[in-house]
């Protein structure tokens, strides 16, 4: 257990909906990090955030967003959903704000379907 | 584009023997590398990293290396273990700008035997 917790760990649901995917980093982590998994691109970063405000931004959509609120959880919310959106979400956490990479825990993942 | 190619997708070992995962890259301006392992119905765990100051970087049974001039790395695992057997993902960054993006390979599935 990383101590990072991710919340659903399932969501179904069709084409055009929105989805909103919350991530809790462990006790005393200030970053975090969203990323998505897909069979065909693999794992991509998407967006880190550190203390409230976005510090990273990777191959991230439009339709995409994402916030840190002051208790430092984090929401990921994805828009007008396509099929090629289903897809494992991975949240991870760390203590630093810069690029911390090799001191980030990530979480078990919420896995979206998109039908 | 790609920018950090695993160009096997598997790779079979027997235990106690090494497992050589192979990493390329395309981009000059990537100095630290890192590998991670996945787990079925896990997150990835971070397992160990390398800067472009370094060849080599070990950690137990683990060993990174690192050639710059031919843009690859490798991580050697020595002697593997069938609790190995999970997916491998390199992946690289420029740790000089701020606000960077890490960037994946798409993994390596390592398969551990006894």
């Amino acid at each position: 257990d990383s101590g990072v917790t991710q919340t659903p760990k399932h969501l179904i649901t069709a084409t055009g909906q929105r989805v909103t995917l919350r991530c809790s980093p462990r006790s005393g982590d200030l970053s975090v990090y969203w990323y998505q998994q897909s069979l065909d691109q693999g794992l991509q970063f998407l967006i880190q955030y550190y203390n409230g405000e976005e510090r990273a931004k990777g191959n991230i959509l439009e339709r995409f967003s994402a916030q840190q609120f002051p208790d430092l959880h984090s929401e990921l919310n994805l828009s007008s959903l396509e099929l090629g959106d289903s897809a494992l979400y991975f949240c991870a956490s760390s203590v630093g704000g810069g690029s911390s990479y090799n001191e980030q825990f990530f979480g078990p993942g919420t896995r979206l379907t998109v039908l | 584009d790609q920018q950090v190619k695993q160009n096997s997708p598997s790779l079979s070992v027997q235990e106690g023997r090494i497992s050589i995962l192979n990493c390329d890259y395309t981009n000059s301006m990537f100095d630290y590398f890192l590998w991670y392992k996945k787990y079925p119905a896990e997150g990835p765990t971070f397992l160990i990293s390398i800067s472009s100051i370094k060849d080599k970087n070990e950690d137990g049974r683990f060993t990174v290396f690192l050639n710059k001039s031919a843009k690859h790395l490798s991580l050697h695992i020595v002697p593997s273990q069938p609790g190995d057997s999970a997916v491998y993902f390199c992946a690289a960054y420029n740790a000089q700008q701020a606000g960077t993006a890490l960037i994946f390979g798409k993994g390596t599935t390592l398969s551990v035997s006894s």
